[in-house]
């Protein structure tokens, strides 16, 4: 059974900083990985997308890698603003039938003025 | 990119009356939907998945009986929960993609409380 996680579960940063947010999951057997955000009491937003024969993705100041092999994927955010404050969730869709998507436990994140 | 609504944002209703959630794919065609609920602080946890025109796929713990889906045509599929107690009081999210491993787009989620 897939199963996906998410370090650290909070971070709390000055703005401007670059930081990571990490993600692993246990079965490798992925088509893609992607990146949410979520902010309070709303839906998510997709941010980046990367197919299993990808390395990585880069929008703006996001850019996700992805090594399927070990089972592990980042984001990195360079020069934090406050309103990157939200919760980051990585999700892997399943290599079976119902290409599911199983979701990590989120990353929240601050970034202080 | 692609657009999913979901219909009511909010809901307030009795305990013991059902409520329909409605969710739509509006520039695409979804084959496959997928229901999600999440409480205060936590993840997502996938409820059911389904395809159009056939029965849903629950996940295990899901009361089929209780949370009914249907996917009636490539851009609809709805949640009614059945007989709601306080304890069904979630954020309701659902997603939709196309044919195969592709994107997947989410709802903006309907927030159900139980009085």
């Amino acid at each position: 059974k897939q199963e996906v996680t998410q370090i650290p579960a909070a971070l709390s940063v000055p703005e401007g900083e670059n930081l990571v947010l990490n993600c692993s999951f246990t079965d490798s057997a992925i088509y893609n990985l992607q990146w949410f955000r979520q902010d309070p009491g709303k839906g998510l937003t997709s941010l980046l997308l990367i197919q299993s024969s990808q390395r990585e993705q880069t929008s703006g100041r996001l850019n996700a890698s992805l090594d399927k092999s070990s089972g592990r994927s980042t984001l990195y955010i360079a020069a934090s603003q406050p309103g990157d404050s939200a919760t980051y969730l990585c999700a892997v869709r399943s290599m079976d039938s119902s290409y599911k998507l199983i979701f990590g436990s989120g990353t929240r994140l601050l970034v202080r003025p | 990119g692609a657009v999913v609504s979901q219909h009511p944002s909010w809901v307030i209703c009795k305990s013991g009356t059902s409520v329909k959630i409605e969710c739509r794919s509006l520039d695409f065609q979804a084959t496959t939907m997928f229901w999600y609920r999440q409480f205060p602080k936590q993840s997502l946890m996938l409820m059911a998945t389904s395809n159009e025109g056939s029965k849903a796929t629950y996940e295990q713990g899901v009361e089929k009986d209780k949370f009914l889906i249907n996917h009636a045509s490539l851009t609809l599929s709805t949640l009614t929960v059945t007989s709601a107690h306080p304890e069904d009081s979630s954020f309701y999210i659902c997603s939709a993609s196309s044919p195969g491993p592709a994107a997947v787009y989410f709802g903006p989620g309907t927030r159900l409380t139980v009085l």
